[in-house]
């Protein structure tokens, strides 16, 4: 049973576009959903996270919108960049109880 | 550079055979984790160990185990490996007062043969 279920697979944008990466979960006792940003050789690194106290967080270009009622988090990247090519994944997780439930990944490719 | 640690950075074994994925987690982190990465299941956590104690369990195979040590590097044995062990291994460390931050390095790929 997948926990929390990501789309696209994969997403191609121009460059100077936006992003737009989605996440569903289920388990509505999940109280903690980071991005991770992975590019190839490399391990994930935490990009942003969001708690379900709020409905949006901004870190520079980057966006996390959530909606608890529909259970759905999504990564809007705006003003995109060839060096934002990379694969993100979201994540969701209990906090208390920390094993990261992680979606199967979306491949981002900005194109100039 | 998260400050977590791995080594060796590539793998290639044979079938039947047993090896060690080492870890160093960040300078003052507790917790270690173990994440298996593969094309078709993605990232899936293995284990979890706090200061030396196992503190979760995943999806991990009976033939695979691992231990923290006392000054908090980690071990991640595989053993009996089949061609289907192929992947790359992660192990992430997170601080006490923020456990849910975890920062992962650079993994460890495992080929086996």
């Amino acid at each position: 049973q997948q926990q929390v279920k990501q789309s696209p697979q994969s997403l191609i944008v121009q460059k100077g576009g936006i992003s737009i990466i989605n996440c569903a979960y289920e388990n509505t006792a999940f109280d903690y959903f980071p991005w991770y940003q992975q590019f190839p050789g490399k391990g994930p690194a935490l990009l942003i996270a969001i708690r379900p106290d709020v409905s949006e967080k901004k870190e520079g270009r980057f966006t996390i919108s959530f909606n608890k009622s529909a259970k759905q988090f999504s990564l809007h990247i705006m003003d995109s960049q060839p060096g934002d090519s990379a694969t993100y994944f979201c994540a969701a997780s209990i906090i208390g109880n920390t094993p990261l439930v992680f979606g199967k990944g979306t491949r981002l490719s900005v194109i100039a | 550079d998260s400050g977590v640690t791995q080594t060796p950075k590539h793998l290639i074994t044979a079938t039947g055979q047993r090896v060690t994925l080492r870890c160093s987690p960040r300078s003052g982190d507790l917790s270690v984790y173990w994440y298996q990465q593969s094309l078709d299941q993605g990232l899936q956590f293995l284990i979890q160990y706090y200061n030396g104690e196992e503190r979760a369990k995943g999806n991990i195979l009976e033939r695979f185990s691992a231990q923290q040590f006392p000054d908090l590097h980690s071990e991640l044995n595989l053993s009996s490996l089949e061609l289907g062990d192929s992947a790359l291994y992660f192990c992430a460390s997170s601080v006490e007062q923020i456990p849910y931050e975890q920062y992962f390095g650079p993994g460890t790929r495992l080929t086996v043969t």
